[in-house]
């Protein structure tokens, strides 16, 4: 058990360009996460997968956000067009079902310039 | 619905005093709660969690929380502050564990020698 890993831990971009993170889940965990913490705040939930359905979206995943989790095990997050506003870390956690503990990745620092 | 309040963005203590780190919760249906610790730079690390057994409940490194319906509280605490506490603390609820986890905004520890 290796725990959750997030690649890249810090991304510096453009305004405008288009990103894209990964997150390897702790394996067999069923259960994905995607979590979005701006400073000063606590994470606020973007959406989740179990395997590779993407079962739930908060309104704060705009059109320009899209997860993937193509195999059911490692997910994608891709910012297109990329905002100011974006800038934040972006943790990935995963659960072995329902009702059981998210574990967190470090997750990745995202800063839009 | 469910939602967090964190009272005191703020706490310092004394090395060897008592930590005591609130939070209080709205929860439509029977809460699951949870404390994570946060360090500079780092995911999120699950301190313990409620999940309607005990109500007082024992976490990792001398934390604990005690669940009070009627107060709808959910506090941590430590006997004795120790310098490596000196981190981000989140309450996070989850209603009945089927919904995603919603945290407060978090409480900054700060340890004084």
């Amino acid at each position: 058990d290796t725990g959750v890993s997030q690649d890249p831990r810090h991304k510096i971009t453009k305004r405008g360009q288009n990103v894209t993170f990964r997150c390897d889940p702790i394996s067999e965990h069923n259960r994905l996460y995607w979590y979005r913490q701006t400073l000063g705040q606590g994470p606020e939930f973007l959406t989740y997968f179990q395997n590779e359905a993407q079962l739930e979206k908060s309104r704060l995943l705009s059109d320009r956000f899209s997860a993937e989790r193509p195999k059911g095990s490692f997910s994608t997050l891709e910012i297109q067009r990329t905002e100011q506003g974006d800038s934040a870390m972006y943790l990935c956690a995963s659960s072995l079902s329902l009702k059981e503990t998210q574990y967190f990745g470090p997750g990745t620092r995202l800063l839009v310039l | 619905a469910q939602s967090v309040t964190q009272l005191g963005s703020h706490v310092s203590v004394s090395e060897g005093a008592l930590v005591l780190l609130r939070c209080n919760y709205s929860s439509s249906v029977p809460p699951y709660l949870f404390w994570y610790v946060q360090y500079p730079n780092q995911g999120l690390q699950l301190l313990l969690k409620y999940t309607s057994a005990a109500t007082l409940v024992k976490g990792i490194n001398g934390f604990e929380a005690e669940f009070k319906k009627s107060e709808t509280s959910f506090h941590l605490t430590k006997p004795s502050a120790h310098m490596s506490d000196a981190a981000e603390y989140f309450c996070a609820v989850s209603g009945s564990g089927n919904t995603p986890l919603v945290f407060g905004k978090g409480t900054r520890l700060s340890v004084i020698a």
